[in-house]
Formats: structure tokens, sequence, C-alpha cells
């Protein structure tokens, strides 16, 4: 089946650093990929679009120079959190997509900003 | 605007009994719906989907129903199993979005009982 990954797992930074989250298709290309993002006990909240070769598209709300998204390769997305602080702590997972409806999810990035 | 959203937050059966996952959605553009299972620390992965112009759709312990005018689905399990304790997602897509956009619900924790 369709694999992807994400690196690192868990990752822990001081407020006003930036964090670099790796996503990855590892059997499978995929034009697109979405980022989410999951607080304790809600939803997976959309927070943008990857599509490779091209600018994301962000959800409404979303400040897009904060979170950086880059989509350089069919196999590959990436989600920078710039000037991370405190509130930006969360569970991040990506998603591929394959075909035009099944998304196959990552197992996260708990990213913890002290 | 919350267009997905799943009242119980938690649910606890019985192992070898009927698991009964509710989902009630708004947007009637929806056209296709998804189940997603979830456990801690990892991503979401796909249980069973089905198009608005069906009513049912099963594979296997799981079943989908869908109630259009009553815009409704529900997931049964059954039997459950203790494995089968994690949290559930269903999602939504809205068709002609770019990407194949999914709207989640909040997600029900399950669990199953020995």
């Amino acid at each position: 089946g369709a694999v992807v990954s994400q690196h690192p797992s868990w990752v822990i930074c001081k407020s006003g650093t930036s964090v670099k989250i790796e996503c990855r298709s590892l059997d499978f290309q995929a034009t697109t990929m979405f980022w989410y993002r999951q607080f304790p006990k809600q939803s997976l909240m959309l927070m943008a679009t990857s599509n490779e070769g091209s600018k994301a598209t962000y959800e409404q709300g979303v400040e897009k120079d904060k979170f950086l998204i880059n989509h350089a390769s069919l196999t590959l997305s990436t989600l920078t959190v710039t000037s991370a602080h405190p509130e930006d702590s969360s569970f991040y997972i990506c998603s591929a997509r394959v075909g035009t409806l099944r998304q196959y999810f990552g197992p996260g990035t708990r990213l913890t900003v002290t | 605007d919350q267009q997905v959203k799943q009242n119980s937050p938690s649910l606890s059966v019985q192992e070898g009994r009927i698991s009964i996952l509710n989902c009630d959605y708004t947007n009637s553009m929806f056209d296709y719906f998804l189940w997603y299972k979830k456990y801690p620390a990892e991503g979401p992965t796909f249980l069973i989907s089905i198009s608005s112009i069906k009513d049912k759709n099963e594979d296997g312990r799981f079943t989908v129903f869908l109630n259009k005018s009553a815009k409704h689905l529900s997931l049964h399990i059954v039997p459950s199993q203790p494995g089968d304790s994690a949290v559930y997602f269903c999602a939504a897509r809205a068709p002609g979005t770019s990407g194949s956009r999914l709207t989640f619900g909040e997600g029900t924790q399950l669990t199953v009982n020995p």
C-alpha cells in the first residue's frame, strides 16, 4: 500500500527558532500533499494544500509566512514553522493524495516549543 | 462553521457486540464520505468510503450507511474487537475543490472492552 513517512516524529525547540518537518511518499509519487494540525481531542485542521512545483494554497487564518511549505519533488513536501512560539506546539500531520479521493497519512510530528 | 460533526466524543462497547459511530454534515454538495481510524501519536488510516450516490458500502466487519435526506452517515463495526479501540474520524469531500480537500469531524473515541 501507499506509505507516507514524516521526519522527525517529535521535536522540541526553543521559542524563536525555526523547525522543518519533512513528509515523504515512499512508494508512490504525489503531486498533491496536505498539511494538517491537530490539537488534543480536536479534529484535524487543514492548514494548506501543497502542489508539486507550485505555491501552496493556505486555508483561511493560516499564516503563510509563518508556515512555509515547499513541495520541490513528487515525493517530498516540507513544512517549516518559522519563529516558533509555544502556541505553535501541536501535532502536525501530512497526507499524500492518491487518485482523486484517497489520502494516505503520515505518522505525524509532535512539536513542542518551550 | 463545522460542516462535519461527530457529536459523540466517546463510545464504549463490549467485545463481540456492534459499534455504531455517527456523523452528521451540513454541506449537501459533499460527494464522498470517508472513515479514518487513528491511534495515538499516529496518522489516520483509511477504513472505508461511500459515494453520495449510494446508501451502503460494506467491507468485512465495517459497513457505512448514508442517509442523504438526513445528512447523516454511520459506521457499523461488527463484531467489535479490542483492537478496534481508536479514534474514528469521518471526513467528507466537496466536488470540484482543488486537491480533493477533505473536511473532518471531531472524532469519536471507541473503546472495545474484552
